[in-house]
């Protein structure tokens, strides 16, 4: 596609739901990355896809967040057993691999758990 | 893995001035390094970036600057104009973070009128 997608653009959960947040990367891209960036902070590193390697999970806060990336493209983000602390808007970002230059990011997703 | 330092944290300017936001890093390796401007409510957006063989990059009223001696790049916006104002984040990757972008903080950039 012509940019990185991230759907839904807003979602209210119920605390202790899981969640799922969809990303998109611009097509050919093949390393997509997920980050975390709570009200007035900074970015906040999840994962990172980089084309069939095994992904860095290191930026992971919990094992209630998971991601997955399907046939190097589409990535899912899931967060189980949501608490508030998760609210925050998720950031999805694609580019052309290692040392290609900077990040395409997606308009985010607001999670808000009320 | 790379930690990436920011600041000022907030910096406020008259309009036509100049603005300088600086950060530091810490892994030598890193050879890449972008700045992104995000608007309110939008999403961070890539304006400019250098490269570890370039000390130096211009691109009309932004320029950025690298010396890796000191492990410090900084962003310079002259003639600033109040669209200017928004969160500046400054990254960094190379190295064993290779990449993966770090980022600085952020500072909040605003021109008065």
């Amino acid at each position: 596609g012509a940019g990185v997608s991230q759907s839904p653009s807003n979602k209210v959960t119920e605390k202790g739901k899981d969640v799922e947040l969809r990303c998109d990367p611009i097509s050919g891209h093949t390393a997509l990355y997920w980050y975390r960036q709570s009200l007035g902070q900074g970015l906040e590193f999840l994962i990172y896809f980089q084309g069939n390697s095994a992904p860095d999970k290191s930026g992971l806060p919990s094992d209630r967040f998971s991601a997955e990336r399907t046939g190097g493209s589409v990535s899912t983000l899931t967060i189980q057993r949501t608490q508030q602390e998760d609210s925050a808007v998720y950031l999805c970002a694609s580019s052309s691999g290692q040392g290609a230059g900077g990040y395409t990011f997606g308009s985010g997703t607001r999670l808000t758990v009320v | 893995g790379e930690n990436v330092e920011q600041h000022p944290s907030t910096l406020s300017v008259q309009e036509g001035d100049s603005a300088v936001i600086k950060c530091t890093y810490s892994d030598s390796a890193s050879n890449y390094f972008p700045w992104y401007k995000q608007e309110l409510g939008k999403r961070p957006q890539l304006i400019i970036d250098i490269r570890s063989n370039v000390g130096e990059k211009k691109d009309q009223r932004i320029a950025v600057t690298l010396n890796k001696t000191a492990k410090h790049f900084s962003l310079h916006i002259t003639e600033t104009q109040p669209e200017d104002s928004a969160v500046y984040f400054c990254a960094a990757t190379g190295g064993t973070s290779y990449g993966k972008l770090t980022f600085g903080q952020g500072t909040i950039l605003t021109v008065h009128p």
